[in-house]
Order: C-alpha cells, then sequence, then structure tokens
C-alpha cells in the first residue's frame, strides 16, 4: 500500500466549476501537508501547505485536512481553463524526513 | 529573483555510464532535495541536504549519490546507469521540508 493515494483522474469539468481534489493516507506520523500543482514538463510548484488538521484558504484555493479519517482535500473555486494541470497532494512528518507525494491528479478545465 | 537552476535540461546516456546533474538553489536557501519523477507518478524522493550535511535518503541504491557545496548548490550523481533510470530529475530548495520550491527539472533518458 502506498503512503499517499490519489486518483490519477483525469477529471474533466467545465469552466467556472468546483473542484474538488483528495488523497488519502496511511502513515499517521503525517503532520504536514502539501499540494502542488504542475504544469506539463515542468517543475512542480508548491500551492499550499497546511499543519495538522483543519483548513487553509488562499484565493480561489482551500485546502483541508482531517487526520482522524486520514483524508486531504484541495478545492478550487471558480475554475479557469489556466488551472489545468496536474495537481499532487505531499505529506510528511516533519523535521528533515522525506516527503511522500501521491500519484498527482489530471485536471482538465474546459472552456 | 531567480529560482531554482538545475542543469542541463536535457541528457541522454548508455546503460552503465554515471551522470552528473546540477542544482542552483533560491539565494537565501540553506535546504536542497533531489527527487525522481517517473512519467505518470508523483515525485519520489532521493536525498535532502541541508547545511552541507545528508539529512534524508530515500529508497535508492547506492548507485545514487548526492553532494552540497558550500554556497549551498547540489549535485546529484549516478553511476552504473540503467533503462530504469530514465526519470525527470527534479531539485527543490527551501528554508524548511515542507516549504520546498522546486526547479524545472533535467530530464534523463538511458538508452
Amino acid at each position: 500500500q502506498k503512503e499517499v493515494e490519489q486518483d490519477p483522474g483525469p477529471l474533466s469539468v467545465p469552466e467556472g466549476a468546483i473542484v474538488s481534489l483528495n488523497c488519502t493516507y496511511s502513515n499517521s506520523a503525517f503532520q504536514y501537508f502539501m499540494w502542488y500543482r504542475q504544469y506539463s514538463r515542468k517543475g512542480p510548484e508548491l500551492l499550499m501547505y497546511t499543519y495538522s488538521s483543519g483548513n487553509k484558504e488562499d484565493g480561489r484555493f482551500t485546502a483541508q485536512v482531517d487526520k482522524s479519517s486520514k483524508y486531504i482535500s484541495l478545492f478550487i473555486r471558480d475554475s479557469q481553463p489556466s488551472d489545468s494541470a496536474t495537481y499532487l497532494c505531499a505529506s510528511n512528518s516533519g523535521g528533515y524526513q522525506k516527503v511522500t507525494f501521491g500519484t498527482g491528479t489530471k485536471l482538465q478545465v474546459i472552456p | 529573483d531567480a529560482g531554482v537552476t538545475q542543469s542541463p535540461t536535457h541528457l541522454i546516456k548508455t546503460r552503465g555510464q554515471h551522470v552528473t546533474l546540477r542544482c542552483s538553489p533560491i539565494s537565501g536557501h540553506k535546504s536542497v532535495s533531489w527527487y525522481q519523477q517517473v512519467l505518470g507518478q508523483g515525485p519520489q524522493f532521493i536525498f535532502q541536504y541541508y547545511e552541507k550535511e545528508e539529512r534524508g535518503r530515500g529508497n535508492f541504491p547506492d548507485r545514487f549519490s548526492a553532494r552540497q557545496f558550500p554556497n549551498y548548490s547540489s549535485e546529484l550523481n549516478v553511476n552504473a546507469l540503467l533503462l530504469g533510470d530514465s526519470a525527470l530529475y527534479l531539485c527543490a530548495s527551501g528554508t524548511g521540508v515542507y516549504e520546498q520550491y522546486f526547479g524545472p527539472g533535467t530530464r534523463l533518458t538511458v538508452t
């Protein structure tokens, strides 16, 4: 079993839709949770990170972590064609422990 | 402010050869991490260095090695290349483990 599981998609939505991207994890020691966006043939770009459970909002993006169910979510409001990319969730237990990534979900926002 | 830079951009090597990949972190960042990303998968952690010391190592064979220089730039070395080493190699720098900023990557093809 992978430590971080993510549905690879692809996920297609119309422009303006609310997008929900989800991951589950199995390592109870994970404390930090990150979301990255990766455009084709580019390096991942850090979108948001959260510590422990709770919500964090940044513009059109909201990250949620529920440690009781080991569930990580990213919501994108008013999705735009420029949001079309692969979204990677990642976690680690803090300190200098390795960061473990999910496989990524490919999102396409259709104009 | 310049982001993380990596060189070369692309590289083609033959099985059994050796390769050196280079990374320059964002100015002021003392942490550098290396990841391998195979097509369709999330990045896999290889190494992390902080202040020139190895702070973390992923599940990669001893053919993979790295070092960090006094100016915080880093090299990743891979010996005895295998076909399975073909991937995008990503370098990330940061001030902590979770807040990492990735470079564009070096695409390595082993034939």
